[in-house]
């Protein structure tokens, strides 16, 4: 079975400063991963996703994550931190072939402050 | 294009009432899911469809039933409402047309309370 965590339950950053949410997974085979945000009161948004290639990847909003095979990790990063980055962030992961099911972390509240 | 569409957007229950929440997508896609969101525990996958005519069971099913009539609708049925199942209902929709894993798009939300 697969599974998600995010370590940290809440994140504080300067606005202007670097942003990095953690997250590591567990998966049987080649892990697809994906981050989402939510923002108050609505559903979750896409940023990213990783399913082969690069481990860099880049999203939305400018953020981006690196897969880390040997670390078993997937961090969202974002170079200089936004006060409208302020949300609830969520590592999803699947183990990929014909299974679409995603298990997803416990979220991770970022909080930028001006 | 709407995406997937929710309703009611809210509601409150008296335990023991039937339930039906709405999910609807325009974006074609064959396979739909719907999450509960939890305080502290993200969101858990209830039950899932990977084309019409097909469903299977998520992490937390009891209590809830779906159908798949058509590839466009998904609902979710509480039989008889308990205070456990208050809750922040997703759906989410994904294309699985190249045999793996896709984006999920979700839906707004449904918040539901059960007294």
């Amino acid at each position: 079975a697969q599974s998600v965590a995010q370590p940290e339950d809440q994140v504080n950053v300067a606005e202007g400063n670097p942003l990095t949410v953690k997250c590591t997974y567990s998966v049987s085979g080649n892990p697809y991963l994906f981050w989402y945000v939510q923002y108050p009161n609505r559903g979750l948004q896409f940023l990213l996703k990783y399913i082969t290639g690069d481990n860099l990847v880049k999203g939305s909003y400018g953020f981006e994550a690196e897969f880390n095979k040997s670390q078993t990790s997937f961090h969202l990063k974002k170079p200089s931190a936004l006060v409208s980055d302020s949300a609830l962030y969520f590592c999803a992961v699947t183990p990929g072939s014909n299974d679409y099911k995603l298990s997803f972390g416990a979220g991770t509240t970022v909080t930028v402050r001006a | 294009i709407a995406g997937i569409t929710q309703a009611p957007t809210s509601q409150i229950l008296a335990a023991g009432r039937r339930m039906t929440l709405r999910c609807t997508q325009d974006m074609r896609h064959n396979a739909m899911y719907w999450y509960r969101q939890d305080l502290g525990l993200g969101l858990r996958l209830i039950h899932y469809s990977n084309t019409a005519g097909t469903t299977g069971k998520g992490e937390v099913p009891d209590g809830y039933s779906v159908s798949r009539a058509n590839t466009d609708d998904f609902p979710l049925t509480l039989a008889s409402a308990v205070p456990s199942q208050t809750s922040v209902y997703f759906c989410a929709s994904s294309d699985t047309g190249q045999g793996v894993p896709d984006t999920q798009y979700f839906g707004p939300g449904t918040r539901l309370t059960v007294l």
